[in-house]
């Protein structure tokens, strides 16, 4: 089983450009989300989404974009690349809301420079 | 608001159990409680959960007191391997967001 997929694992970006983290799982999940983790800290949320074409803003949403047109994918954008963004990304998911937990990718770590 | 504590680091003895408290005072009837590890820049790895019953499985054993206000996590026998961060998380019945505290950095010690 493949699990939670992130694609790239490692990116270097330019300030201002743009780029899509994507995230795909095969296990019919409903639930999925995006983390960001910087050097030494925890992990925050970013987005999520409870099923296909909703999502909702996490703790630090700003300077990202989300979409859900599929069960499958939930891909995160960056559109103008920002120094503080320069983080290792996952993405997670579950099949419900309460009684059950979390798939982790292995992460994308990306740095802006 | 992550809405759980815990201590920000730990040492455990090899071969000894390390005991990780979390706390959860606002938790109500029906949210379960969570725990997860991170290894090094891993992902993050699901250890165990429990509603108001102590659970075990192949990794660990939870322990939930009766009020549901705190939760244990036992290694019952550490090894270096287990050097990681460990979170307690609640999922909420008010949001379906899913929140991450600081979490505990375990150092198993030869």
């Amino acid at each position: 089983n493949a699990g939670v997929t992130q694609t790239p694992k490692f990116r270097i970006l330019k300030i201002g450009q743009s780029m899509t983290l994507q995230c795909t799982q095969d296990m019919n999940h409903n639930y999925m989300y995006w983390y960001r983790q910087d050097p030494g800290m925890g992990l925050k949320l970013i987005y999520y989404s409870v099923g296909a074409g909703i999502t909702d803003k996490g703790e630090v949403p700003n300077g990202y974009n989300v979409s859900r047109s599929t069960t499958e994918d939930f891909p995160l954008r960056l559109e103008l690349a920002a120094p503080s963004q320069t983080s290792v990304y996952f993405c997670a998911s579950s099949p419900s809301a309460y009684n059950s937990p979390l798939h982790f990718g292995n992460g994308t770590r990306l740095t802006v420079t | 608001d992550a809405k759980t504590t815990q201590p920000t680091s730990m040492d455990c003895a090899e071969g000894r159990a390390a005991n990780l408290p979390c706390n959860h005072s606002t938790i109500s009837g029906n949210e379960y409680v969570y725990w997860y590890r991170q290894i090094h820049s891993q992902g993050p790895q699901y250890i165990i959960h429990g509603l108001k019953n102590n659970e075990t499985n192949e990794m660990a054993s939870l322990i939930i007191t009766e009020d549901r206000k705190s939760s244990t996590l036992i290694l019952p026998h550490a090894t270096l391997r287990d050097t990681a961060v460990y979170y307690c998380i609640v999922r909420w019945t008010s949001y379906d967001k899913v929140i991450f505290g600081p979490g505990t950095s375990l150092s198993v010690i030869p």
